[in-house]
């Protein structure tokens, strides 16, 4: 069955660490999407990407970092500028073009600083 | 700009209940709606959608009516069960441009027996 697969599923991270979520589909999508979810919040966008070779900012890409190598790939690095990671991250992929489909989205990761 | 706003929660049901939660949005041009469900610890799902004005999306006993006249998609519920608790969050996109889903802040569900 197609699918998004997030890795991994709860992440550790130590203070001025950068560390890269995993985000896979294999359901042939073209645009793909980072959401961070703080508790009791809604999702905010990071970074998107339409198609291979090219991403665009979000409203709160400060402090993250992504990549676009591959259709299928579209993982996120959280860096050390990023001062308040702890949050649930959400990827999610749609059709180009797809005001009718909407988003499939991964089970997310949590990342917690310790 | 596009956006969506929905009831504060949480939205506290007794088993067997009629749910309402609204859902309003701003939006330039004709919007695609739809709701999805969020359990806890996981991501989200599409629960329905409406593409144009007067559709009714529906799955698993839900329902929503995209009505333009009030720019409203109200999520309803004939009868809750314990097991639809969650966090409901009423998105729309618009159709021109590259079609970025905007979520409203989610609405908590919580049924008792």
């Amino acid at each position: 069955d197609g699918g998004i697969t997030q890795s991994p599923k709860y992440l550790f991270r130590k203070e001025g660490q950068n560390v890269t979520l995993s985000c896979e589909q294999n359901l042939n999508h073209d645009a793909m999407y980072w959401y961070r979810q703080d508790p009791g919040q809604g999702l905010r966008l990071i970074y998107y990407s339409q198609i291979v070779n090219d991403f665009q900012k979000g409203d709160i890409a400060e402090g993250y970092s992504v990549s676009r190598e591959k259709k299928e790939s579209f993982p996120l690095t959280v860096t050390s500028a990023q001062k308040n990671p702890t949050a649930f991250y959400l990827c999610a992929s749609s059709r180009a073009g797809t005001g009718d489909y909407g988003y499939t989205f991964g089970s997310g990761t949590r990342l917690t600083v310790v | 700009g596009n956006s969506v706003t929905q009831m504060e929660g949480p939205v506290t049901l007794s088993e067997e209940a009629f749910l309402t939660i609204n859902c309003t949005y701003t939006a330039t041009g004709y919007p695609s709606l739809f709701w999805y469900v969020q359990y806890p610890g996981e991501g989200l799902q599409l629960l329905l959608k409406a593409t144009k004005a007067d559709d009714k999306g529906s799955n698993k006993g839900f329902e929503a009516t995209y009505r333009k006249e009030t720019t409203s998609f109200h999520l309803e519920k004939g009868s809750v069960q314990v097991s639809d608790s969650a966090v409901y969050f009423c998105a729309l996109t618009t159709n021109t441009g590259f079609q970025k889903l905007v979520f409203g802040t989610g609405t908590r569900l919580l049924v008792s027996p």
